[in-house]
């Protein structure tokens, strides 16, 4: 398997556009995760999706946030409008299982930067 | 309070020496707990995983855990610059096994 699959990788936009991440899980996965990393804040997570539901999005930061996951092999998270604040590295995640021993697999992330 | 609580570092240890790093977690029904290894510009990787008190050992690193103290470390014997990064503690949601807590991470400098 080619593991988690972000897109894009890098991602340079002006405040105020809209911007969408891209994520493809491992193949038979069935929760996805996406999270963010600030040297402030660590890795936060945003929200969470078990079977394509999302379970748990108390961590989405603002209504400019927002995740979908219309199908086990896809996920989006959007930011409209984006700002500076904005500006992390979103990593999305994958588990399967769902036992005490679950190992969560890491997406190369993708590297915002909102100017 | 946070969860998972780590300091932040950077702990810097000489070339074949033993690395010490700390977690400590709030929530006392805690289960399960990770370490990952995050190399810089990398994703998190895991290292491995502890769910019962006591010492687990894999290779050069061992975990420990002591839940009446709430709190979780990670050794890594002979310390190699390979293993500079940023290490990770992770622990599972009690209630919910998909559900993971991460520390901020302590960054380990190996020094030759």
């Amino acid at each position: 398997d080619a593991g988690v699959i972000q897109s894009p990788r890098h991602e340079v936009t002006e405040m105020g556009q809209e911007v969408t991440l891209r994520c493809k899980p491992i193949s038979g996965h069935n929760s996805l995760f996406w999270y963010r990393q600030t040297m402030m804040r660590g890795l936060e997570l945003l929200i969470y999706f078990n079977n394509n539901v999302p379970i748990d999005d108390s961590g989405m930061p603002e209504d400019r946030f927002s995740a979908k996951m219309p199908n086990a092999s896809f996920s989006t998270l959007k930011i409209q409008p984006s700002e500076p604040r904005d500006s992390a590295v979103y990593f999305c995640a994958s588990t399967g299982g769902g036992g005490r021993d679950t190992e969560a697999f890491f997406g190369q992330g993708t590297r915002l930067t909102v100017v | 309070q946070k969860e998972v609580e780590q300091n932040s570092g950077p702990l810097s240890v000489p070339e074949g020496a033993i690395a010490s790093l700390n977690c400590t977690y709030s929530d006392r029904g805690s289960q399960s707990f990770f370490w990952y290894r995050q190399y810089s510009g990398k994703s998190p990787e895991l290292i491995m995983f502890i769910y019962s008190n006591g010492d687990k050992e894999d290779g050069r690193f061992t975990a420990q855990l002591n839940k009446a103290s709430q709190y979780v470390s990670l050794l890594i014997r002979d310390s190699q610059p390979s293993d500079s990064a940023t290490y990770l503690c992770a622990v599972q949601g009690l209630y919910n096994f998909n559900k993971f807590y991460f520390g901020s991470g302590t960054k380990l400098n190996v020094k030759p």
